[in-house]
């Protein structure tokens, strides 16, 4: 079972350049989600999508793209990448809500981006 | 709006000393609440979650949690740590039903396990 798949796992990109962190699940699931993890700041949503062709703004959006053309994929598109968006990033699914319960979280391995 | 809010960003511990993690929640609503672990270099994995069905939740690795409304704690406690419980905990909260589908995290603790 693969889960969650992240590419790629380090990038280094110059200030300005845009690029595409990927994220593709085979679980079928119905909801996906991007967190950045930053030191001493826990996990900040940055988008998420409850199903294809749906997406909806976390608490940390702006500088970052997405779409939901798949079930499967949700990439994350950074337009102009800037310093402050060097980061951890997360990909998350899960099965969706009310579904026998809590809604729990697959998470990919993580990508890690330098922005010079 | 949920949120969490983790006390202490580092816990140290001997091997075998019991492991104490503090979590506090703020939530309109009844909550989800969630604890998940990260070990070095990889993605977060779900450790127990609480769902309403049990005020003390037992998870994987020996781990467990009780939820207390009167506190609005959701503490995780393992009685006698291991070297390899050295990790990020995290502890998240999300809404019961409606259509919010985000979990919120908190800042983390890291855990150094002393031998």
């Amino acid at each position: 079972n693969a889960g969650v798949t992240q590419t790629p796992k380090f990038q280094v990109l110059k200030t300005g350049q845009s690029m595409t962190l990927q994220c593709a699940q085979d679980m079928n699931h119905e909801y996906m989600s991007w967190y950045r993890q930053d030191p001493g700041m826990g996990l900040r949503l940055i988008h998420y999508s409850v199903g294809a062709g749906i997406t909806d703004q976390g608490e940390v959006p702006n500088g970052y793209n997405v779409s939901r053309s798949t079930t499967e994929d949700f990439p994350l598109r950074l337009l102009s990448a800037a310093p402050s968006q060097t980061s951890v990033y997360f990909c998350a699914s899960s099965i969706g809500w009310g579904t026998s319960g809590a809604n729990v979280l697959t998470f990919g391995a993580g990508s890690r981006l330098t922005v010079l | 709006a949920q949120s969490v809010t983790q006390l202490g960003s580092h816990v140290s511990v001997s091997e075998g000393a019991l492991v104490l993690l503090r979590c506090n929640y703020s939530s309109s609503v009844p909550p989800y609440l969630f604890w998940y672990v990260q070990y070095p270099n990889q993605g977060l994995q779900l450790l127990l979650k609480y769902t309403s069905a049990a005020t003390l939740v037992k998870g994987i690795n020996g781990f467990e949690a009780e939820f207390k409304k009167s506190e609005t704690s959701f503490h995780l406690t393992k009685p006698s740590a291991h070297m390899s419980d050295a990790a990020e905990y995290f502890c998240a909260v999300s809404d019961q039903g409606g259509d919010d589908y985000k979990l919120s995290f908190g800042a983390g603790t890291t855990v150094t396990v002393r031998a």
